[in-house]
Protein backbone atom coordinates (compact mmCIF):
# COMPACT_ATOMS: atom_id res chain seq x y z
CA UNK A 1 0.00 0.00 0.00
CA UNK A 2 1.00 3.36 -1.13
CA UNK A 3 2.22 5.68 1.79
CA UNK A 4 1.36 9.37 2.22
CA UNK A 5 3.12 11.80 0.01
CA UNK A 6 4.76 14.67 0.30
CA UNK A 7 6.80 17.19 -1.93
CA UNK A 8 8.93 18.82 -1.89
CA UNK A 9 10.81 17.38 1.46
CA UNK A 10 12.99 20.59 1.97
CA UNK A 11 12.38 24.26 0.87
CA UNK A 12 14.30 26.77 2.22
CA UNK A 13 12.91 30.58 1.47
CA UNK A 14 13.42 34.27 2.63
CA UNK A 15 10.76 36.20 4.45
CA UNK A 16 7.80 37.69 2.78
CA UNK A 17 8.04 34.89 -0.16
CA UNK A 18 5.45 32.14 -0.44
CA UNK A 19 5.96 28.62 -0.89
CA UNK A 20 3.20 25.65 -1.67
CA UNK A 21 3.50 22.32 0.00
CA UNK A 22 2.01 19.35 -1.95
CA UNK A 23 0.08 15.96 -0.11
CA UNK A 24 -0.87 13.08 -2.07
CA UNK A 25 -3.33 10.71 0.69
CA UNK A 26 -3.60 6.99 0.68
CA UNK A 27 -5.87 6.09 -1.53
CA UNK A 28 -9.53 5.95 -0.20
CA UNK A 29 -8.65 8.36 2.58
CA UNK A 30 -11.47 10.81 2.82
CA UNK A 31 -9.99 12.98 5.72
CA UNK A 32 -6.76 14.91 5.26
CA UNK A 33 -4.63 16.37 8.03
CA UNK A 34 -2.05 19.71 7.90
CA UNK A 35 -0.20 19.70 11.09
CA UNK A 36 3.16 22.13 11.78
CA UNK A 37 6.01 20.83 13.86
CA UNK A 38 7.99 23.25 14.98
CA UNK A 39 11.45 22.04 16.13
CA UNK A 40 10.99 20.54 20.22
CA UNK A 41 7.88 20.79 19.93
CA UNK A 42 4.95 18.09 19.13
CA UNK A 43 2.86 18.59 15.96
CA UNK A 44 -0.31 20.88 15.71
CA UNK A 45 -2.96 20.90 13.62
CA UNK A 46 -3.18 23.69 10.99
CA UNK A 47 -6.43 22.02 8.95
CA UNK A 48 -8.78 19.38 8.41
CA UNK A 49 -10.22 18.54 5.21
CA UNK A 50 -12.95 15.73 4.81
CA UNK A 51 -13.11 14.65 1.24
CA UNK A 52 -12.86 18.61 -0.04
CA UNK A 53 -14.76 20.21 2.86
CA UNK A 54 -12.81 22.17 5.35
CA UNK A 55 -13.90 20.04 8.96
CA UNK A 56 -11.57 22.63 11.09
CA UNK A 57 -9.40 25.61 10.18
CA UNK A 58 -9.45 26.97 13.54
CA UNK A 59 -5.31 27.06 14.41
CA UNK A 60 -4.60 28.03 11.03
CA UNK A 61 -3.20 31.76 10.34
CA UNK A 62 -5.94 32.63 7.65
CA UNK A 63 -3.73 36.26 7.19
CA UNK A 64 -1.20 34.10 5.25
CA UNK A 65 -1.77 30.44 5.14
CA UNK A 66 -4.81 28.80 3.02
CA UNK A 67 -4.81 25.19 1.83
CA UNK A 68 -7.50 23.60 -0.57
CA UNK A 69 -8.30 20.30 -1.42
CA UNK A 70 -9.42 20.05 -5.07
CA UNK A 71 -11.19 17.02 -6.09
CA UNK A 72 -11.02 15.07 -2.58
CA UNK A 73 -8.06 14.01 -3.12
CA UNK A 74 -4.37 16.11 -3.55
CA UNK A 75 -3.93 19.04 -1.29
CA UNK A 76 -1.67 22.48 -1.36
CA UNK A 77 -0.88 24.11 1.66
CA UNK A 78 0.56 27.95 0.89
CA UNK A 79 2.19 30.39 3.15
CA UNK A 80 2.08 34.11 1.46
CA UNK A 81 3.98 35.84 2.74
CA UNK A 82 6.23 33.97 4.70
CA UNK A 83 7.58 34.62 8.35
CA UNK A 84 10.78 33.45 10.51
CA UNK A 85 8.90 31.79 12.78
CA UNK A 86 7.26 29.86 9.96
CA UNK A 87 10.26 28.11 10.02
CA UNK A 88 8.93 24.29 10.87
CA UNK A 89 8.48 20.66 9.33
CA UNK A 90 5.09 20.64 7.53
CA UNK A 91 3.39 17.37 8.06
CA UNK A 92 0.12 15.73 5.65
CA UNK A 93 -1.46 12.87 7.24
CA UNK A 94 -4.79 11.30 5.84
CA UNK A 95 -7.39 8.58 7.51
CA UNK A 96 -10.38 6.65 6.64
CA UNK A 97 -13.72 8.60 7.59
CA UNK A 98 -14.29 5.23 9.72
CA UNK A 99 -10.99 5.91 11.87
CA UNK A 100 -10.21 9.38 12.20
CA UNK A 101 -7.82 9.27 14.99
CA UNK A 102 -5.76 6.24 13.56
CA UNK A 103 -3.99 8.85 11.03
CA UNK A 104 -1.08 7.26 8.45
CA UNK A 105 1.48 10.49 8.43
CA UNK A 106 4.02 11.56 5.32
CA UNK A 107 7.33 12.68 5.47
CA UNK A 108 6.78 15.86 6.02
CA UNK A 109 7.95 19.28 3.82
CA UNK A 110 11.10 21.25 6.10
CA UNK A 111 10.55 24.72 5.81
CA UNK A 112 13.45 27.22 6.45
CA UNK A 113 12.74 30.37 6.68
CA UNK A 114 15.75 33.03 6.59
CA UNK B 1 -9.91 21.68 24.59
CA UNK B 2 -8.52 18.41 25.41
CA UNK B 3 -4.33 18.06 25.86
CA UNK B 4 -1.91 15.77 27.07
CA UNK B 5 1.28 16.77 28.88
CA UNK B 6 4.47 14.35 28.73
CA UNK B 7 6.89 14.85 31.63
CA UNK B 8 10.04 13.52 30.16
CA UNK B 9 11.51 15.30 26.94
CA UNK B 10 14.68 13.63 26.63
CA UNK B 11 15.63 9.56 27.95
CA UNK B 12 18.93 8.13 27.86
CA UNK B 13 19.14 4.38 28.84
CA UNK B 14 21.29 1.10 27.94
CA UNK B 15 19.89 -1.60 25.83
CA UNK B 16 17.90 -4.01 28.14
CA UNK B 17 17.03 -1.47 30.13
CA UNK B 18 13.10 -1.02 30.90
CA UNK B 19 11.29 2.08 29.71
CA UNK B 20 8.72 4.09 30.87
CA UNK B 21 7.38 7.05 29.35
CA UNK B 22 4.84 9.34 31.27
CA UNK B 23 1.66 10.90 29.84
CA UNK B 24 -0.85 12.72 31.33
CA UNK B 25 -4.04 13.77 29.63
CA UNK B 26 -6.95 16.37 30.70
CA UNK B 27 -10.30 14.81 31.12
CA UNK B 28 -12.68 16.01 27.99
CA UNK B 29 -15.29 13.63 27.81
CA UNK B 30 -14.35 10.38 26.32
CA UNK B 31 -11.08 9.50 26.34
CA UNK B 32 -9.39 7.80 23.37
CA UNK B 33 -4.95 7.80 24.24
CA UNK B 34 -2.39 7.20 21.51
CA UNK B 35 1.49 6.93 21.44
CA UNK B 36 2.83 7.55 17.69
CA UNK B 37 6.36 6.69 17.17
CA UNK B 38 9.07 8.36 14.58
CA UNK B 39 12.06 6.92 14.11
CA UNK B 40 15.12 8.63 12.82
CA UNK B 41 14.41 9.08 9.16
CA UNK B 42 10.76 8.09 9.32
CA UNK B 43 7.65 8.59 9.06
CA UNK B 44 5.30 9.28 12.34
CA UNK B 45 3.31 6.41 13.01
CA UNK B 46 0.68 4.93 15.01
CA UNK B 47 2.65 2.57 18.22
CA UNK B 48 -0.66 1.63 20.00
CA UNK B 49 -4.11 3.30 20.56
CA UNK B 50 -6.72 2.79 23.81
CA UNK B 51 -10.72 3.73 23.13
CA UNK B 52 -12.20 1.52 26.05
CA UNK B 53 -12.23 -1.95 27.44
CA UNK B 54 -9.07 -3.48 28.85
CA UNK B 55 -6.33 -0.77 30.18
CA UNK B 56 -3.36 -2.31 29.06
CA UNK B 57 -2.81 -2.13 25.39
CA UNK B 58 -0.33 -3.77 23.36
CA UNK B 59 1.50 -2.32 20.20
CA UNK B 60 3.84 -3.24 18.34
CA UNK B 61 7.49 -3.88 18.65
CA UNK B 62 6.89 -5.25 22.22
CA UNK B 63 5.58 -2.03 23.92
CA UNK B 64 2.76 -1.51 26.19
CA UNK B 65 0.75 1.26 27.49
CA UNK B 66 -1.58 1.29 31.09
CA UNK B 67 -4.41 3.27 30.99
CA UNK B 68 -5.24 4.46 34.77
CA UNK B 69 -8.42 6.69 35.13
CA UNK B 70 -7.75 7.63 38.88
CA UNK B 71 -4.10 8.86 37.56
CA UNK B 72 -5.46 10.44 34.39
CA UNK B 73 -2.37 8.34 32.73
CA UNK B 74 -1.42 6.81 29.72
CA UNK B 75 2.13 5.46 30.33
CA UNK B 76 4.14 3.89 28.04
CA UNK B 77 6.33 0.74 28.86
CA UNK B 78 8.59 -1.40 27.35
CA UNK B 79 10.43 -4.18 29.58
CA UNK B 80 13.90 -4.12 27.67
CA UNK B 81 14.81 -1.71 25.29
CA UNK B 82 17.59 -2.13 22.38
CA UNK B 83 19.09 0.48 20.42
CA UNK B 84 16.45 0.24 17.43
CA UNK B 85 14.14 1.89 19.84
CA UNK B 86 15.72 5.44 19.85
CA UNK B 87 13.25 7.69 18.03
CA UNK B 88 10.59 10.10 19.27
CA UNK B 89 7.71 9.24 21.20
CA UNK B 90 4.20 11.46 21.25
CA UNK B 91 1.21 11.08 23.43
CA UNK B 92 -1.73 11.90 21.97
CA UNK B 93 -5.71 11.96 22.55
CA UNK B 94 -8.25 12.39 20.11
CA UNK B 95 -11.64 14.44 21.02
CA UNK B 96 -14.25 16.08 18.51
CA UNK B 97 -12.77 14.25 15.65
CA UNK B 98 -8.81 15.99 15.92
CA UNK B 99 -5.91 14.05 17.65
CA UNK B 100 -4.02 16.61 19.99
CA UNK B 101 -0.04 15.67 20.31
CA UNK B 102 1.73 15.80 23.25
CA UNK B 103 5.45 17.51 22.81
CA UNK B 104 7.37 14.43 22.37
CA UNK B 105 10.17 12.83 24.08
CA UNK B 106 13.36 11.98 22.80
CA UNK B 107 14.56 8.47 23.71
CA UNK B 108 18.36 7.47 22.96
CA UNK B 109 18.91 4.07 23.40
CA UNK B 110 22.94 3.34 24.34
CA UNK B 111 24.45 -0.03 22.49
Amino acid sequence: EAGVAQSPRYKIIEKRQSVAFWCNPISGHATLYWYQQILGQGPKLLIQFQNNGVVDDSQLPKDRFSAERLKGVDSTLKIQPAKLEDSAVYLCASSLLTSIYEQFFGPGTRLTVL
Amino acid sequence: AQSVSQHNHHVILSEAASLELGCNYSYGGTVNLFWYVQYPGQHLQLLLKYFSGDPLVKGIKGFEAEFIKSKFSFNLRKPSVQWSDTAEYFCATGGYQKVTFGIGTKLQVIP
